[in-house]
């Protein structure tokens, strides 16, 4: 099976510019997720979406940074404006069901760095 | 609230020494207990997985984890490391409710020496 896509790999834009990031899931996996990991951290979630619903986005900077699932499927991440504590590597994940207890499947990341 | 406590950002061993990476959880909750690995440029993949069955949870490439409740711990070991081994691993818990996510620790970035 085909596993989460993720594009771009890289990025590198100016602070106060704005970057969107693309995710698609497993086919069937009703649960997306979207994480942030800092260098020399452990990723820290930002939304959950169970289909095209947001489950929770309590860390999300929602001043800056938004996320959409509108189909259900693949999902976008959009920061505007950027700051330089945006660098970090964006991981996508999905899961078959809502709980994620049988593991997340993740992509390879974005890396984003503002400079 | 949960949250999991990797002891190490760093550990080295020898190529077939034993690895140990360490792993302590707070949970009001009996948890459920992960443990993912990170190759350098790639997303994180699942090792293995607590969910309240056997305590002691066998994974791929050799892995295992031991639930002990008494310590609230879920260190991993392997009992030989490879050269491949060479990673960041991280611990994660979820609590057993029905509206989870699963919250991970800092990681530990496993190297194996020659």
């Amino acid at each position: 099976e085909a596993g989460v896509a993720q594009s771009p790999r890289y990025k590198i834009i100016e602070k106060r510019q704005s970057v969107a990031f693309w995710c698609n899931p497993i086919s069937g996996h009703a649960t997306l997720y979207w994480y942030q990991q800092i260098l020399g951290q452990g990723p820290k979630l930002l939304i959950q979406f169970q289909n095209n619903g947001v489950v929770d986005d309590s860390q999300l900077p929602k001043d800056r940074f938004s996320a959409e699932r509108l189909k259900g499927v693949d999902s976008t991440l959009k920061i505007q404006p950027a700051k330089l504590e945006d660098s970090a590597v964006y991981l996508c994940a999905s899961s078959l069901d809502r709980t994620g207890w049988d593991g997340y499947t993740f992509g390879s990341g974005t890396r984003l760095t503002v400079v | 609230a949960q949250s999991v406590t990797q002891l190490g950002s760093h550990v080295s061993v020898s190529e077939g020494a034993l690895v140990l990476l360490r792993c302590n959880y707070s949970s009001s909750v009996p948890p459920y207990l992960f443990w993912y690995v990170q190759y350098p440029n790639q997303g994180l993949q699942l090792l293995l997985k607590y969910t309240s069955a056997a305590t002691l949870v066998k994974g791929i490439n050799g892995f295992e984890a031991e639930f002990k409740k008494s310590e609230t711990s879920f260190h991993l070991t392997k009992p030989s490391a490879h050269m491949s081994d060479a990673a960041e691993y991280f611990c994660a818990v979820s609590p057993y409710s029905s509206a989870s996510k699963i919250i991970f620790g800092s990681g530990t970035r496993l190297s194996i020496r020659p």
